[in-house]
C-alpha cells in the first residue's frame, strides 16, 4: 500500500530534550515536506526537499532540523525543544507536479 | 508566509446543498491544489488545477481557477453528511514548478444531515 508512515504518532516529551520524528514513504517520491498545524493557522510548512542530500527552509524553519541522507526518508530532528513546538506535525511526499501524500500526523506535546 | 487564503472560514449547509469554498493566492503558480482532512487526521488530495486550466471535475467535486483574479473555488454538489471536514487550497507559493507547496488555514465545513 502507498503510504507515508510517520512515527511515534504521539509524543510527550520535556523542555530540552531532544527527538526526532520519523517518516517514510514508499512510492519513490522526488518531494518531501514537513508542516505543523496549529489552531487557526492552518498547516505553515517546516522544511521541504526536493531530492536526496536537497533540502530548504519552510515558512518556520526555527528550532527545527532535517535531513535526506535516502530517498525515502525525511527525519524531523528537534534539538532543543521547547514549549511553543507543542503541535500537531504532518510530513507529505509527492512527484514533481503531483498531489501530495500525507502521514498521519505526530501529536508532540513539550512541557 | 501562507500562500492561499481560503473563504469562508467556516461554513455550515444542510444536506443535499451545495457547497462553495473559494481560495485567494498572491503570486503566480503552476498548480493549485485542494485538500479535505478530517478531524485532526492526514490531509486527503483532492484535485490538482493546473495554471493553464480553468476548470475541473471529479465525482462531486468542482474545481475553477482564475489566473487573473488569483483566486480559486470549490463546489462539493449535493453535500452529504461524511463530507463534514476542514477544506484547504495549496499553491506552488515561490512560481517555481518545485511542488513545493503551501496551504491556507482552510475552510471548515459541516453538513447537517
Amino acid at each position: 500500500e502507498a503510504q507515508v508512515t510517520q512515527n511515534p504518532r504521539y509524543l510527550i516529551t520535556v523542555t530540552g530534550k531532544k527527538l526526532t520524528v520519523t517518516c517514510s514513504q514508499n512510492m519513490n517520491h522526488e518531494y518531501m515536506s514537513w508542516y505543523r498545524q496549529d489552531p487557526g493557522l492552518g498547516l505553515r510548512q517546516i522544511y521541504y526537499s526536493m531530492n536526496v542530500e536537497v533540502t530548504d527552509k519552510g515558512d518556520v524553519p526555527e528550532g527545527y532540523k532535517v535531513s535526506r541522507k535516502e530517498k525515502r526518508n525525511f527525519p524531523l530532528i528537534l534539538e532543543s525543544p521547547s514549549p511553543n513546538q507543542t503541535s500537531l506535525y504532518f510530513c507529505a511526499s509527492s512527484h514533481k507536479g503531483g498531489g501530495y501524500t500525507f502521514g498521519s500526523g505526530t501529536r508532540l506535546t513539550v512541557v | 508566509s501562507q500562500q492561499g487564503e481560503e473563504d469562508p472560514q467556516a461554513l455550515s449547509i444542510q444536506e443535499g446543498e451545495n457547497a462553495t469554498m473559494n481560495c485567494s493566492y498572491k503570486t503566480s503558480i503552476n498548480n493549485l491544489q485542494w485538500y479535505r482532512q478530517n478531524s485532526g487526521r492526514g490531509l486527503v488530495h483532492l484535485i490538482l488545477i493546473r495554471s493553464n486550466e480553468r476548470e475541473k471535475h471529479s465525482g462531486r467535486l468542482r474545481v475553477t481557477l482564475d489566473t487573473s483574479k488569483k483566486s480559486s473555488s470549490l463546489l462539493i454538489t449535493a453535500s452529504r453528511a461524511a463530507d463534514t471536514a476542514s477544506y484547504f487550497c495549496a499553491t506552488d507559493g515561490r512560481g517555481w514548478n518545485n511542488n513545493d507547496m503551501r496551504f491556507g488555514a482552510g475552510t471548515r465545513l459541516t453538513v447537517k444531515p
